[in-house]
């Protein structure tokens, strides 16, 4: 099995632009998350989605953010008209869930994108 | 709301025994974890509880849940400076699947 892998793994970007991130999951993985972290802290969660479905939305995630998981397999988070604020890591993760129980408990993590906004 | 706390330092001596703490607000609260995150690198998950368990061991590792003071504990044995790292207790916040994360708690070896 490949681990979770994520692209790209630094992205420096000026205020203002707007960043897309790429996260893979480990195959068969039917959840999908995105985490944030911020130096000092452990990972804040934003959203996940099981399959293509978008299930949940943090209040963390402004109306600036936005991510999409359209197949069911990669997934993708948008930032646009970044400020200095999102500077952090962000972090994918993924599970696989089995019929019958209430939540996938083992998320594996990808080793993250770690945004810098100039 | 969900919460989890966990003192931010810890140094132990190369050979002993690291003991790192946790408490958590959560009273439905199905899977309690151990992440670990070396410097530049991503999360790995150490190991879990399941909530109606009391302690489980794994090698060096032995996890303590007392479900009633809501405090969960990671015991390392025999500490090796590869030891060195964050280490995040979390809980699965079940009611949304997603993980409730402490602020970690930086693990330092000494000779």
């Amino acid at each position: 099995d490949t681990g979770v892998s994520q692209d790209p793994r630094h992205k420096i970007t000026k205020r203002g632009q707007n960043v897309t991130f790429r996260c893979d999951p480990i195959s068969e993985h039917n959840r999908l998350y995105w985490y944030r972290q911020t130096l000092g802290q452990g990972p804040e969660f934003l959203t996940y989605f099981q399959n293509e479905a978008q299930l949940e939305k943090s209040r963390l995630l402004s109306d600036r953010f936005s991510a999409e998981r359209p197949k069911g397999s990669f997934s993708t988070l948008e930032i646009q008209r970044t400020e200095q604020g999102d500077s952090a890591m962000y972090l994918c993760a993924s599970s696989k869930l089995f019929s019958g129980t209430s939540g996938a408990y083992e998320q594996y993590f990808g080793p993250g994108t770690r945004l810098t906004v100039t | 709301g969900e919460d989890v706390e966990q003192s931010l330092f810890l140094s132990v001596r190369e050979g002993d025994s690291s003991v790192i703490n946790c408490t958590y607000t959560d009273s439905s609260s199905t899977y309690l974890y151990w992440y670990k995150q070396e410097p530049g690198a991503g999360l790995q998950l150490l190991t879990y509880i399941f909530s109606n368990m009391d302690m489980k061991q794994d090698q060096r590792l032995t996890v303590l849940l007392n479900k009633k003071d809501k405090h969960l504990s990671l015991r390392i044995a025999d500490t090796q400076t590869g030891d060195s790292a964050i280490y995040f207790c979390a809980d699965l916040y079940s009611s949304a699947s997603k993980i409730i994360f402490g602020s970690g708690t930086r693990l330092s070896i000494r000779p």
